[in-house]
């Protein structure tokens, strides 16, 4: 089935510092692919997405680019802030799927 | 107003107890999901409906039942509460995919305590 392997976290930055956050996926067939990040003691919100292969998704600074060879969609921002602190996962829409299926999140703390 | 409101916002109940979750939205989608998350696994899919008459289990709907009352609302109801059923529980809404992939809408959450 359909799976989305993520980098244990916490990932421990000081502001401006560089962000990856590695993730990886097994799925038949084109997936979507999608960022969440989920802001403490909040629901999910929708970071960004990639529906093909070579797209880049970005927003607020982040992007991801879908890299179909390396089955690979991870998230990048140049210089992080305080205010992203927050815990971040990877999910995939799997062809002819219904739902999508997330990883396992990763905590990210950024350090004034 | 929030898109999606999922209440009661936490809950802690005995084990044994029957207990609902309800979740509405006014996003206007037809799809709705129920998704726990526990710390190290993510989310997991309970249970999803694509409309009223379409109600689908997900991979982990054992102990959990629904209930889609119309459109804009959908219920987890868990039977007889067990410890382990001690989880933060997302709803969660979405377009048709036809429309682009336009990703979830997401709930707050409602913290379940079983004791």
């Amino acid at each position: 089935g359909d799976s989305v392997t993520q980098m244990e976290g916490p990932v421990t930055l000081s502001e401006e510092a560089f962000l990856t956050i590695n993730c990886t996926y097994t799925a038949t067939g084109y997936p979507s692919l999608f960022w969440y990040v989920q802001y403490p003691g909040e629901g999910l919100q929708l970071l960004l997405k990639a529906t093909k292969a070579d797209d880049k998704g970005s927003n607020k600074g982040f992007e991801a680019t879908y890299r179909k060879e390396t089955t690979s969609f991870h998230l990048e921002k140049g210089s992080v802030q305080v205010s992203d602190s927050a815990v971040y996962f990877c999910a995939l829409r799997g062809t002819g799927r219904r739902a999508l299926t997330f990883g396992s999140g990763t905590r990210l703390q950024v350090q004034p | 107003d929030a898109d999606v409101t999922q209440t009661p916002r936490n809950r802690i109940t005995k084990t044994g107890k029957r207990i609902m979750l309800e979740c509405s939205q006014t996003k206007g989608h037809d799809r709705m999901y129920w998704y726990r998350q526990d710390p190290g696994l993510g989310l997991r899919l309970i249970y999803y409906s694509f409309d009223v008459k379409d109600i689908n289990k997900g991979e982990i709907s054992d102990g959990y039942s629904v209930s889609r009352q119309a459109q804009a609302k959908f219920s987890l109801s868990l039977e007889s509460a067990i410890p382990n059923q001690t989880a933060l529980y997302f709803c969660a809404t979405s377009g048709p995919s036809g429309q682009g992939e336009s990703g979830y809408t997401f709930g707050s959450g409602t913290r379940l305590t079983v004791v």
